[in-house]
């Protein structure tokens, strides 16, 4: 599975978008883009993934370029509840694996 | 999330002690895993299992064995605890590609 990379830290105001980047340049053509989060060790929660297409669920947006070498996860109005850590993973579907990195930790400020 | 659940939620115990945590599911999904994660660190796969009679090891099985008593039920022992095992720990199930974590379990060995 591909190695990726996510900045350490980064916070925004509540109400505003929230953009997370991720950088999976070694993404294989099979492999999918999937982001988690972890809300003060909670168990990590499912957010969305996408393959090549950008996506748009209840919860968020995620952005794929067109290269696949990097992804944006939008959170479009961030909420104080949303401060957690989000992990970008890369892939196979059919793959068992899950391998979190650090992940980027998200604050949002009143 | 509801679907899964983790007994103890919380649990202290001594050098040497066996100790089971337990995990319970709802979603009817064959597959589940056991993850523990370290302060700061993001999570790691411990063992996984496909279904009732499968099971295999993750990355850092060692001083950890597992039960898969039904398709709801995945079990975690520690034959023998020792203190580097303090950690938050937990279950996950699945279908082909989305992970749903339970509330995870804090044990502390002293």
């Amino acid at each position: 599975d591909a190695k990726t990379t996510q900045p350490t830290s980064m916070d925004c105001a509540e109400g505003r978008a929230a953009n997370l980047p991720c950088n999976h340049s070694t993404i294989s053509g099979n492999e999918y883009v999937y982001w988690y989060r972890q809300i003060h060790s909670q168990g990590p929660q499912y957010i969305i993934h996408g393959l090549k297409n950008n996506e748009t669920n209840e919860m968020a947006s995620l952005i794929i370029t067109e290269d696949r070498k990097s992804s944006t996860l939008i959170l479009p109005h961030a909420t104080l509840r949303d401060t957690a850590v989000y992990y970008c993973i890369v892939r196979v579907d059919s793959s068992y694996k899950l391998i979190f990195g650090s992940g980027t930790r998200l604050l949002v400020r009143p | 999330d509801a679907d899964v659940t983790q007994t103890p939620r919380n649990r202290i115990t001594k050098t040497g002690k066996r100790i089971m945590l337990e995990c319970s599911q709802t979603k009817g999904h064959d597959r589940m895993y056991w993850y523990r994660q370290d302060p700061g660190l993001g999570l790691r796969l411990i063992y996984y299992s496909f279904d009732v009679k499968d099971i295999n090891k993750g990355e850092i099985s060692d001083g950890y064995s597992v039960s898969r008593q039904a398709q709801a039920k995945f079990s975690l022992s520690l034959e023998s605890a020792i203190p580097n095992q303090t950690a938050l720990y937990f279950c996950a199930t699945s279908d082909f590609d989305t992970q749903y974590f339970g509330p995870g379990t804090r044990l502390t060995v002293l």
